[in-house]
């Protein structure tokens, strides 16, 4: 089982569309977590940091679930520029982070 | 601008050559990083440095050799060793590596062997 698991989609939806990523991770110990987001042939952004309470910015909220060690994200009211890769990311230790293999959105017209 | 400075942007390598890529951060972070990431891949660590003067191997050290002399730069150095360097390279930093920092990219070197 790999350590952070993604849906590696494509998750194809019209314009203003509400999206939603799962990812989860195999260590439950993991200590903290983030979404970053790439553009094609781009480095990784961050996103938004997941806290177990959950937050939002604007259109984007994170859940954390750490019972079934899962987080997610949420887009609501989808653009065209959110089109890009969505990766998990998860501190399993003090020094090491865990990228997921990504989740990729295209936003249509 | 405070950020992280990869370089080149490109770069060709013949079969038997080594290549150094240049990392160098003015955020005055401890912990710097050096990811590959192949087509459709998500990243895999090749090296990480905590500290100056010390490193460790990451995954996927086989074939690679990095340094930490100094503060500011983690250059990663792809040896003819390494079979498949053919990938983009992505060196990052954090300002120390305890857990909830975030970590910040450098925007990213291509490397194609030919």
């Amino acid at each position: 089982r790999k350590e952070v698991e993604q849906d590696p989609g494509p998750f194809n939806v019209p314009e203003g569309a509400t999206v939603a990523f799962n990812c989860t991770y195999s260590n439950s110990a993991s200590q903290s977590f983030f979404w970053y987001r790439q553009d094609c042939r781009k480095e990784p952004k961050l996103l938004m940091s997941v806290y177990s309470s959950g937050n939002e910015d604007g259109r984007f909220t994170a859940q954390l679930n750490r019972a079934s060690q899962y987080i997610s994200l949420l887009i609501r009211d989808s653009k065209l520029s959110d089109s890009a890769t969505y990766l998990c990311v998860v501190n399993d230790s003090s020094y090491k982070l865990i990228f997921g293999s990504g989740t990729r959105l295209l936003v249509r017209p | 601008d405070g950020g992280i400075t990869q370089s080149p942007k490109y770069l060709f390598r013949k079969e038997g050559q080594n290549v150094t890529l240049s990392c160098e951060q003015n955020l005055n972070h401890d912990a710097m990083y050096w990811y590959r990431q192949d087509p459709g891949q998500g990243l895999r660590l090749i090296y990480y440095s905590q500290i100056v003067n010390d490193f460790q191997k990451g995954d996927i050290a086989e074939g690679y050799s990095v340094s930490r002399e100094k503060k500011e730069s983690f250059p990663l150095t792809v040896t003819s060793a390494q079979k498949n360097p053919t990938a983009f390279y992505l060196c990052a930093s954090r300002p120390d590596p305890g857990p909830g920092n975030t970590i910040y990219f450098g925007e990213g070197s291509w490397l194609t062997v030919v």
